[in-house]
């Protein structure tokens, strides 16, 4: 079953260091989503992606967050001058298959913690 | 007020047993919902879609009524396997792809 897949599994970076979260969505989807998730509390939306532009973003998705799809395969979210409150799980998702379009699936997550 | 709002339990259960979670949201633009499990410090995995006939999966039966904009779902012959957090989840709204999550409600199933 194609699932989505997300590297590092964890990252720990220091305050004010930039890093990188990669995710590789399910093949055939064409939107593509970041949520995070602070310890204890709810999953929170970040930003969709479709059309290789940004489709929605919350106001959490300030500029020190970007995203990117460099390449056919992979969606990166980078997160500039890390804060300790950046500190969470970041989950990638994509949607759009044939039979269920709205229906996001997650990946694994990245557990960033910042120093 | 929140966007979703659920219970958060724990609901804590004997095996065998028929436990139902509800949830209610505000926006009333909201046009898809759907239920996630999330195991500890796990990724949330999507359960089921609900729809406004109501559905069923096996054990599990999702309702949706959108004149009191609240969602339940009902977990029958309850398994150990069942323990976890249950996600209530709708859109942003109108042609929103975003997912607004609950708090989640926390199901205990023991032996």
């Amino acid at each position: 079953e194609p699932e989505v897949t997300q590297t590092p599994s964890h990252q720990v970076t220091q305050m004010g260091q930039e890093v990188i979260l990669r995710c590789v969505p399910i093949s055939n989807h064409l939107y593509f989503y970041w949520y995070r998730q602070i310890l204890g509390q709810k999953v929170e939306f970040l930003v969709s992606f479709y059309n290789n532009e940004i489709s929605e973003k919350s106001e959490i998705f300030d500029d020190q967050f970007s995203v990117e799809r460099p390449d056919g395969s992979n969606f990166t979210l980078k997160i500039r001058s890390t804060k300790l409150e950046d500190s969470a799980m970041y989950f990638c998702a994509s949607s759009g298959g044939q039979i269920a379009p709205d229906e996001q699936y997650f990946g694994p997550g990245t557990r960033l913690t910042v120093t | 007020r929140k966007e979703v709002e659920q219970d958060p339990g724990p609901f804590n259960v004997p095996e065998g047993a028929t436990v139902a979670f509800n949830c209610t949201y505000s926006n009333s633009a909201s046009q898809s919902f759907f239920w996630y499990r999330q195991d500890c410090r796990k990724e949330p995995k999507l359960l089921m879609s609900v729809y406004s006939s109501g559905n069923e999966d096996g054990r599990f039966t999702a309702q949706l009524n959108r004149a009191s904009q609240y969602i339940s779902l009902l977990i029958r012959d309850s398994k150990l396997s069942d323990s976890a957090t249950y996600l209530c989840v709708s859109n942003g709204g109108d042609s929103s792809y975003k997912l607004i999550f609950g708090s989640g409600t926390r199901l205990l199933v023991r032996p």
